[in-house]
C-alpha cells in the first residue's frame, strides 16, 4: 500500500452498537487526523495524534474514542452509536514539523450510517 | 468565533477563467491552504500561501491577502475534470486547521 488505508469503506449500524474504523498509513508520518465531512459544513476534527503514544480532542470528540499504539495505525471508535454519527470519516496524516507547510495526506473516507 | 467563508457553488464554462474566493476571520495565521475534492473521493492538496501574494502552481494559482483575511483560488484554461469542491483552510496560531465548507464548482461544456 502507498498513503493511507481506510476500512470499511462503507458501513450501516444499528444505534447502541460499538463500531471501529481503522486507518493505516505507510509514509511514516508522526502526526495523524480523524475527521467528519457533512453536507454543508466543512471538515471537523474529532481527535488528532501529534506523535505515537499521544492524543488530544478535537471540535468534535463526544462519542468517539482514539489509540495510537504506533506510529502506522490510528483507529476511530464509536462506543455506542447514534443517528447523529452518520457522516463521511476521513483518516489523515502529515510530517508535521513545526516549520513550512503542514500538508494533510487523506484516506478515501469511510461512509457510516447509524440507523 | 472562528470561520471560512467562501460560496457554495460556481458554474464556469470549459476552456475560462474562474475565480474561488475565501475570507477567514482566525485566531492568528500562520498559512492557508486549497484541497481539491472530486466527488465521492479524498480532498487532495493544491496549494499554500503564507506570504501576501500569488503563487502560480501550472493552470492553477492561489493569492493571498493577510490584511484582507482573503484569499483566492484562480483555475485557468478549465477541463471537464476540474468540476470538483474546492476547500479553503487557514492554520491559526495554535496550529489548528479551520476548514470552509467547499466551493462546489461546475464545468460545462
Amino acid at each position: 500500500i502507498a498513503g493511507i488505508t481506510q476500512a470499511p469503506t462503507s458501513q450501516i449500524l444499528a444505534a447502541g452498537r460499538r463500531m471501529t474504523l481503522r486507518c493505516t498509513q505507510d509514509m511514516r508520518h508522526n502526526a495523524m487526523y480523524w475527521y467528519r465531512q457533512d453536507l454543508g459544513l466543512g471538515l471537523r476534527l474529532i481527535h488528532y495524534s501529534n506523535t505515537a503514544g499521544t492524543t488530544g480532542k478535537g471540535e468534535v470528540p463526544d462519542g468517539y474514542s482514539v489509540s495510537r499504539a504506533n506510529t502506522d495505525d490510528f483507529p476511530l471508535t464509536l462506543a455506542s452509536a447514534v443517528p447523529s454519527q452518520t457522516s463521511v470519516y476521513f483518516c489523515a496524516s502529515s510530517k508535521k514539523t513545526g516549520t513550512g507547510a503542514n500538508v494533510l495526506t487523506f484516506g478515501a473516507g469511510s461512509r457510516l450510517t447509524v440507523l | 468565533g472562528q470561520n471560512i467563508d467562501q460560496p457554495t457553488e460556481m458554474t464556469a464554462t470549459e476552456g475560462a477563467i474562474v475565480q474561488i474566493n475565501c475570507t477567514y476571520q482566525t485566531s492568528g495565521f500562520n498559512g492557508l491552504f486549497w484541497y481539491q475534492q472530486h466527488a465521492g473521493e479524498a480532498p487532495t492538496f493544491l496549494s499554500y500561501n503564507v506570504l501576501d501574494g500569488l503563487e502560480e502552481k501550472g493552470r492553477f494559482s492561489s493569492f493571498l491577502s493577510r490584511s484582507k483575511g482573503y484569499s483566492y483560488l484562480l483555475l485557468k484554461e478549465l477541463q471537464m475534470k476540474d468540476s470538483a469542491s474546492y476547500l479553503c483552510a487557514v492554520e491559526n496560531s495554535n496550529y489548528q486547521l479551520i476548514w470552509g465548507a467547499g466551493t462546489k464548482l461546475i464545468i460545462k461544456p
